[in-house]
């Protein structure tokens, strides 16, 4: 089984809706992330937590919410999706000890 | 605050051909440097990490990159490049306390 898991993998929704995008690890690493990724612009920060109790903005957090349920799950939220929120987006974990990212495999979202 | 340049959005290599991905950096503080690999369909992978070690560094699938201080570059190389290898690789760098900052990707295309 994967270790980062992302649901759903493809998603398409109109503009005004509201929608989840959920992440879980069973790598049982505190730091987790989203990010989202547009041809040409690399990966960009949307928001991060180091614990269940920590939750930080990143580069492009406007629009966007998360929620982290348990030091295993990590959602994030878009309350009124627009389309220029179509994009590919990742969750990732952290391990602190190794300095290294480990990536879910990514859900395409397209916004109507 | 950090931040890191893919010279090229786009590399064409025949197979059996020397691959050059370039990167540059910028940072006030001692960095890690990163190279991700993303294949179609998938999330990202870590390729290879400098976290201040050997400067010369080796990774997964024959590749090697190697941080030059004079140069702020941490090019990522592979002596003969193989049909697998056509991917999206992504620099990225971090510094103590702060979060990954990702380039924004060079696409490896490898011919026959």
């Amino acid at each position: 089984d994967a270790d980062v898991t992302q649901t759903p993998r493809n998603r398409i929704t109109k503009t005004g809706k509201r929608i989840m995008l959920e992440c879980s690890q069973t790598k049982g690493h505190d730091r987790m992330y989203w990010y989202r990724q547009d041809p040409g612009l690399g990966l960009r920060l949307i928001y991060y937590s180091f614990d269940v109790k920590d939750i930080n903005k990143g580069e492009i957090s406007d629009g966007y919410s998360v929620s982290r349920q348990a030091q295993a799950k990590f959602s994030l939220s878009l309350e009124s999706a627009i389309p220029n929120q179509t994009a590919l987006y990742f969750c990732a974990t952290e391990d602190r000890a190794y300095n290294e990212q480990f990536f879910g495999p990514g859900t395409r979202l397209t916004v109507l | 605050a950090q931040s890191v340049t893919q010279l090229g959005s786009h590399v064409s290599v025949s197979e059996g051909a020397l691959v050059l991905l370039r990167c540059n950096y910028s940072s006030s503080v001692p960095p890690y440097l990163f190279w991700y690999v993303q294949y179609p369909n998938q999330g990202l992978q870590l390729l290879l990490k400098y976290t201040s070690a050997a400067t010369l560094v080796k990774g997964i699938n024959g590749f090697e990159a190697e941080f030059k201080k004079s140069e702020t570059s941490f090019h990522l190389t592979k002596p003969s490049a193989h049909m697998s290898d056509a991917a999206e690789y992504f620099c990225a760098v971090s510094v103590p306390y702060s979060t990954l900052t990702f380039g924004k990707g060079t696409m490896l295309l490898v011919s026959p």
